[in-house]
């Protein structure tokens, strides 16, 4: 059983084009994450949800729109792609927030051409 | 602003050397660190956490607050040990905090 799984698990597209990336967890976990790694592997946290609320919004432009239509799922969708989104993308879950618990997803790999 | 530094973003050792992998963090506050691993082609793990102060497939890592460092050493490496390592602070409290990532280090050991 996957506990957190990503689709898709990679994603070649167009500049300018708008895609999606989702994401889903079958532990029971109340709190999901999207963290992205760039190019240079340096790792750093988007979003944050706690049952379909919004808890953490880095500095991220708003063409990144993260969904939670159930405390399961957190999608992303991207707009207007650029040439510097291209990275890796991890979901990830924990229960009450907490890191101890934090469970990565395999990762999306996002080459915008 | 809360940083994690690892200063190192290559590491190479042979088999049954020491190592250590360097991590310094910033924050004003009361830290709680962690140490996550990355295998290849696995996905990223939480290996240890300062709290716990537990040893993990050999590795260690103490808090050392007045030099602000929470290295991560074994003093044994094994090949199986290759991986990237991360380490990262929590901030904003350990429920529904953020994690802070250093920007890793690849470990490679050698046979």
């Amino acid at each position: 059983d996957t506990a957190v799984s990503q689709t898709p698990k990679y994603l070649v597209t167009q500049m300018g084009n708008d895609k999606s990336i989702k994401c889903e967890q079958n532990l029971g976990h109340d709190t999901m994450y999207w963290y992205k790694q760039d190019s240079k592997k340096f790792l750093k946290i988007m979003f944050s949800y706690n049952n379909k609320e919004l808890i953490i919004n880095e500095t991220v432009p708003n063409r990144f729109s993260p969904k939670s239509p159930d405390k399961a799922h957190l999608n992303l969708h991207i707009n207007s792609l650029e040439l510097g989104d291209s990275a890796v993308y991890f979901c990830a879950s924990s229960l009450s927030g907490s890191p101890d618990t934090q469970y990565f997803g395999p990762g999306t790999r996002l080459t915008v051409l | 602003a809360q940083r994690v530094t690892q200063p190192e973003k290559l590491l190479s050792v042979f088999k049954g050397a020491p190592v250590e992998l360097k991590c310094n963090y910033s924050y004003s506050g009361s830290p709680e660190l962690f140490w996550y691993v990355q295998y290849s082609r696995q996905r990223l793990q939480l290996l240890l956490r300062h709290i716990s102060r537990e040893s993990i497939k050999g590795f260690t890592a103490d808090l050392n607050k007045g030099e602000t460092s929470f290295h991560l050493k074994k003093p044994f490496a094994q090949e199986e040990d290759s991986a990237m390592y991360y380490c990262a602070l929590i901030t904003g409290g350990t429920s529904y905090g953020k994690l802070t990532f250093g920007q890793g280090t690849i470990l490679t050991v050698h046979p």
